[in-house]
């Protein structure tokens, strides 16, 4: 089966420093995903990558997915406290498939 | 409007009890899950329906019996509640289509605490 490994597993940084989140996968990703969940709330998604190659950015997050869609990174720039949180990504195994699964999550915290 | 929500928020329980979490979308998606969330933040599918009819069924116990009364709604039931059982339950939808083209919508999640 697949499987989603992220690094980190957890993250300090000081405000105001860049980061960068990675998600592995042995097996070709179909529909890649990240998500923010803060403690308490539902996820919250932030962007979704398809292409080998596709880069998205929103506000100061940037998501890259490489050429041969197994590996995508989730860069922050100037991280803020309001980055905080934990960050998953999520993909499909197979093209049409209703089942997504998940990475094993990194904790971001941020300090002033 | 809420897109996906789910009820309860909290839910502490006496081991051994049976309890359900209800879950609504308004998105006029076609398929829904039911996703659980351990300790370690670690998100695993349990079930997904399409239509009404159980699609997904990832070695769940049979203490846990999914319904859907229709597209729009898929509710958890949990029989004789056990420790193990405490963790963040997340309902989800998405457009029939496959992941692969679209993204699920998430509820906010279900805190179950068995004592």
């Amino acid at each position: 089966s697949q499987e989603l490994e992220q690094s980190p597993q957890s993250l300090i940084v000081q405000e105001g420093k860049n980061l960068t989140i990675n998600c592995t996968s042995s097996k070709t990703l179909y529909g890649l995903y990240w998500y923010k969940q803060k403690y308490g709330e539902g996820l919250i998604f932030l962007m979704m990558l398809q292409k080998g190659g596709e880069e998205k950015s929103h506000e100061k997050i940037t998501a890259k997915l490489d050429e041969k869609k197994q590996q995508s990174s989730l860069h922050i720039t100037a991280s803020q406290p309001s980055h905080a949180g934990i960050y998953l990504c999520g993909a499909g195994s197979s093209y049409n498939t209703d089942k997504l699964i998940f990475g094993t999550g990194t904790r971001l915290q941020v300090f002033p | 409007d809420t897109a996906v929500s789910q009820t309860p928020k909290y839910l502490v329980t006496q081991m051994g009890n049976d309890k359900s979490i209800k879950c609504e979308q308004n998105l006029g998606h076609d398929t829904m899950y039911w996703y659980k969330q351990d300790s370690k933040k670690f998100l695993k599918i349990m079930f997904s329906y399409n239509n009404k009819e159980l699609i997904i069924n990832e070695t769940v116990p049979n203490r846990f019996s999914p319904k859907s009364p229709d597209k729009a709604h898929l509710n958890l039931h949990i029989n004789s509640l056990e420790l193990g059982d405490s963790a963040v339950y997340f309902c989800a939808s998405s457009q029939d289509g496959g992941t692969a083209n679209y993204g699920y919508t998430f509820g906010s999640g279900t805190r179950l605490t068995v004592v």
